[in-house]
């Protein structure tokens, strides 16, 4: 079974700090992804990777950034997180036919 | 027209019911498809793919109607557990980056005893 897992369920944050979130899958897979999903809105991608070190820009990327150093790990960076960070962010993991798996996600609040 | 779409509902019918699906796409050279099960507060899993000569697993069914550009997905029999948000998603065309691949908003599915 793949797995992908996230490095925290929920998070509280205030406004301004840096925030990391770390997400691991042990398939090896070559392509992750980071999603935020907002009620109403569905899933949105942030960023993609299809390699290490190597990303694509999402539909939101504004105010995010991330980073693949090994392949097994894809970690999404929030600079300075903002109210309208709060949401439910999600990693995913796939090969190349992309079928994805989704970790658990994290529950952010930004406060 | 949005690139995928897909009725919000909620569908809410009783335990034991048939119920289906649509899901409209708009790139014509969208190349395969699947649809995903996400529970209340929890990731969404992968259900099952979606071939053009159909795909069944016990009691569900997806198809794609490459002509009219949409899937679909039946429930026989449904069950309590079924009651999810069902999500289609939609893969470019070939060569293209993983990046364009595109969630629907998903099918809220309830079902009553």
């Amino acid at each position: 079974d793949v797995k992908v897992t996230q490095s925290s369920r929920y998070l509280v944050k205030r406004t301004g700090e840096k925030v990391f979130l770390e997400c691991v899958q042990d398939m090896d897979h070559e392509n992750m992804f980071w999603y935020r999903q907002d009620p109403g809105l569905g899933l949105r991608l942030i960023y993609f990777s299809y390699d290490v070190k190597m990303k694509e820009k999402g539909d939101i990327p504004e105010g995010y950034s991330v980073s693949r150093e090994k392949k097994e790990r894809f970690s999404l960076i929030l600079e300075s997180a903002s109210t309208n960070q709060t949401s439910m962010y999600l990693c995913a993991s796939s090969e190349v036919t992309y079928e994805q798996y989704f970790g658990p996600g994290t529950r952010l609040t930004v406060t | 027209r949005k690139e995928v779409e897909q009725d919000p509902g909620p569908f809410n019918v009783p335990e034991g019911a048939t119920v289906a699906f649509n899901c409209t796409y708009s790139n014509s050279a969208s190349q395969s498809f699947f649809w995903y099960r996400q529970d209340c507060r929890k990731e969404p899993k992968l259900l099952m793919s979606v071939y053009s000569s159909g795909n069944e697993d016990g009691r569900f069914t997806a198809q794609l109607n490459r002509a009219s550009q949409y899937i679909s997905l039946l429930i026989r029999d449904s069950k309590l557990s079924d009651s999810a948000t069902y999500l289609c998603v939609v893969n470019p065309p070939l060569g293209s980056s993983a990046s364009k691949i595109i969630f629907g908003s998903g099918t809220r599915l309830s079902i009553r005893p």
